[in-house]
């Protein structure tokens, strides 16, 4: 069983540009969660994908953006970077979105650098 | 949102039992308690959940008040491997993260 993958692992930026990150979710999980951790802190709630719609959203704005697709990997995009988005994200796989008690499995990360 | 609370930081000799506290004195009825664990340099990893009974599995204990408003992660023979920050989150689908606690396990 192939657990969460997450690329590239590490990204250098410039402040204003465009990235995409992006996510493999675990064999069998139809659910994407992503997250943003800054240094020293926990991770932070995105958004949530299920079924390639988004489920729900955490309190970033909208230049924050994703897409899941049809084999229920996913990607993460995040317009006009600012120094603040510099952060590990976090993706996070499940088994069915909003069962309650489900447990997330979180890959590796992508440690973003903007400068 | 409910929140929790929980110590910044703890200390413990490897080999000796660990109790982790968290308070969620806001906890509503469907809220499930979820323990997760991240190592440096890596993403978190799931620990242990419940509703409202103790509960058991390989890594660790969690026990659970009666009045559902604190819990307790029990690591009964800690390792040096365990040294973590530990994450208590009351999640009903979304996870809402703390600043969690850091353990270090002193040889």
């Amino acid at each position: 069983e192939t657990g969460v993958t997450q690329s590239p692992t590490h990204l250098i930026k410039t402040r204003g540009q465009q990235v995409t990150l992006r996510c493999s979710s675990q064999s069998g999980h139809n659910t994407v969660s992503w997250y943003q951790q800054a240094l020293g802190q926990g991770p932070q709630f995105i958004f949530q994908y299920y079924r390639e719609e988004e489920n729900g959203r955490g309190n970033f704005p909208p230049r924050f953006s994703g897409l899941q697709f049809p084999n229920y990997s996913s990607e993460l995009n995040v317009n006009a970077l600012e120094l603040d988005d510099s952060a590990l994200y976090l993706c996070a796989s499940s088994p069915l979105a909003g069962a309650p008690g489900e447990t997330q499995y979180f890959g590796p990360g992508t440690r973003l650098l903007v400068l | 949102d409910a929140k929790t609370t929980q110590p910044n930081s703890m200390e413990s000799n490897e080999e000796e039992p660990v109790h982790l506290p968290c308070n969620h004195s806001t906890i509503s009825g469907t809220d499930y308690i979820h323990w997760y664990r991240q190592l440096p340099s890596q993403g978190p990893e799931y620990v242990i959940h419940g509703l409202t009974s103790n509960v058991n599995n390989r890594m660790a204990s969690l026990a659970i008040a009666e009045d559902r408003k604190s819990s307790t992660l029990i690591l009964h023979r800690a390792t040096l491997r365990d040294a973590a920050v530990y994450y208590c989150i009351l999640s009903h689908w979304d996870m809402r993260f703390g600043a969690g606690t850091r353990l270090t396990v002193k040889p």
